[in-house]
């Protein structure tokens, strides 16, 4: 496809359970974002990656996130020992540019509860 | 700090008629480049129109314009001949200079407007 795809849609987790979140760029865009959005709020930024180089964790809520983006491609959202508070959409965004990257392209979120 | 302050939680607006959504925002940096994004029920956010610090001419975009009003620190987004499809969630978002501190890669967001049209 021609945008940002991210998977799964929607994913239900118990407390205390490991999760992965899946975010496929459009291709040939160095910059990759998550952000995190809470329900009745705008998005927060988590994490940036350009290329297969994090430069920016600092979004992070705690070490229970993990981010990665091996190839500089596909990237994974993990969160580990998932909490209630960790019920949000996770939105994936990829630009064309490096540093200064202009537009973002966003996919559709994948949406967490964490029961 | 609150950089990006969004103080209509909902709009409503009749069909083919002007809406104009409120954004102020705060930062020190002489810098810095201002968005407006669409966030419909399918959850995806659509990039709208772009106006940086130093732009002398207000954006526009089709049926969408930003009133930048730089002294008072407001970045109001106008839709024009509204349509049904414009309902939707509307984000404001701002990215700083890295040479004052911020990151010109990293979006902050306001906490959004919710647009209903009616027919």
């Amino acid at each position: 496809g021609a945008g940002v795809s991210q998977s799964p849609r929607y994913k239900v987790a118990k407390r205390g359970q490991d999760v992965a979140l899946r975010c496929d760029p459009i291709s040939g865009h160095v910059s990759l974002f998550w952000y995190q959005q809470a329900l009745g709020q705008g998005p927060e930024f988590l994490t940036y990656f350009q290329n297969e180089a994090q430069l920016d964790k600092s979004g992070l809520p705690s070490d229970r996130f993990f981010a990665e983006r091996p190839e500089g491609s596909v990237s994974t959202l993990k969160i580990q020992r998932t909490q209630q508070e960790d019920s949000a959409v996770y939105l994936c965004a990829s630009s064309p540019g490096a540093r200064d990257t202009g537009e973002l392209f966003f996919g559709e979120g994948s949406r967490l509860t964490v029961l | 700090a609150q950089k990006i302050t969004q103080t209509q939680p909902g709009m409503f607006v009749q069909e083919k008629e002007a809406v104009t959504l409120d954004c102020t925002y705060d930062t020190s940096d002489p810098s810095y480049g201002l968005f407006w994004y669409k966030q419909p029920s399918s959850g995806e956010m659509i990039f709208l129109i772009y106006q940086g610090s130093y732009d002398q001419q207000n954006a526009t975009e089709g049926r969408y314009s930003l009133n930048f009003q730089k002294a008072r620190k407001s970045a109001n987004l106008v839709i024009s001949a509204s349509q049904l499809g414009d309902s939707a969630m509307y984000f404001c978002a701002m990215r700083e200079d890295p040479y004052s501190g911020g990151s010109n890669y990293k979006l902050t967001f306001g906490k959004g407007t919710l647009l209903t049209v009616n027919p």
